[in-house]
């Protein structure tokens, strides 16, 4: 299974763009790159995925390099509400193995 | 649509003691999970379930971890005797096995603190 690296910990103030980079270098053919967003005392939500290029949403847009070796999870204008852990998780899309393995995440603190 | 639903939320006991988790996932999902997550972690996969099927208990420790998901629907997750390191948010999730994202869609967790 394709290994992550995410930054532990971001700040930001309420109106920046925010980008939170996922390093993958050992991802596989078939794996897809997923964000996920935790709140305190919430399960996990999905937020976005992705395969190459780049993916956009009403959350958030995921740009994938060509090697596909990082993604950027890019959140526009943040707010406080935005602040949360960020999950960054790669697996197979076909299996659906890895999918389910999350790391340490980056904690995302927005200020006033 | 109704979301995962789990109980209880909160959960005391005293080490050696047993605790049971319930879960109920989205209608129609037929893949289930169970998750550990410890403060400040993220979440680790214990098992995962396709209808009343075990499809990866690796991480499970099977000594005293237990879950079954009886008739495919809902699940039950079972420590006992619990240890100190116990102490977790225990998170349910559920996805449908043909999506195309492989979405995960969790419940608020239960809480558990062993004393």
């Amino acid at each position: 299974l394709a290994k992550t690296t995410q930054p532990i910990s971001m700040d930001s103030y309420e109106g920046q763009e925010v980008n939170i980079t996922c390093s993958h270098n050992n991802i596989a053919t078939n794996d897809y790159i997923t964000w996920y967003q935790q709140f305190p005392s919430q399960g996990p939500r999905f937020i976005i995925q992705g395969y190459k290029t780049k993916v956009t949403n009403e959350v958030a847009s995921l740009f994938i390099p060509a090697d596909r070796k990082s993604s950027t999870l890019s959140l526009p204008r943040v707010s406080l509400s935005d602040t949360a852990v960020y999950y960054c998780l790669v697996g197979d899309r076909y299996t659906n193995a890895g999918k389910s393995t999350f790391g340490d995440g980056t904690t995302l603190t927005v200020k006033p | 649509e109704a979301g995962v639903a789990q109980s209880p939320r909160y959960k005391i006991i005293e080490k050696r003691q047993s605790v049971a988790f319930w879960c109920n996932p989205i209608s129609g999902h037929a893949t289930l999970y169970w998750y550990q997550q410890i403060l400040g972690q993220g979440p680790k996969l214990l098992i995962q379930f396709q209808n009343n099927g075990v499809v990866d208990d690796s991480q499970l420790p099977k000594d005293r971890f237990s879950a079954e998901r009886l008739k495919g629907v809902d699940s039950t997750l079972k420590i006992q005797p619990a240890k100190l390191e116990d102490s977790a948010v225990y998170l349910c999730a559920s996805s449908q096995w043909d999506s195309d994202t492989g979405e995960l869609f969790f419940g608020e967790g239960s809480r558990l603190t062993v004393l």
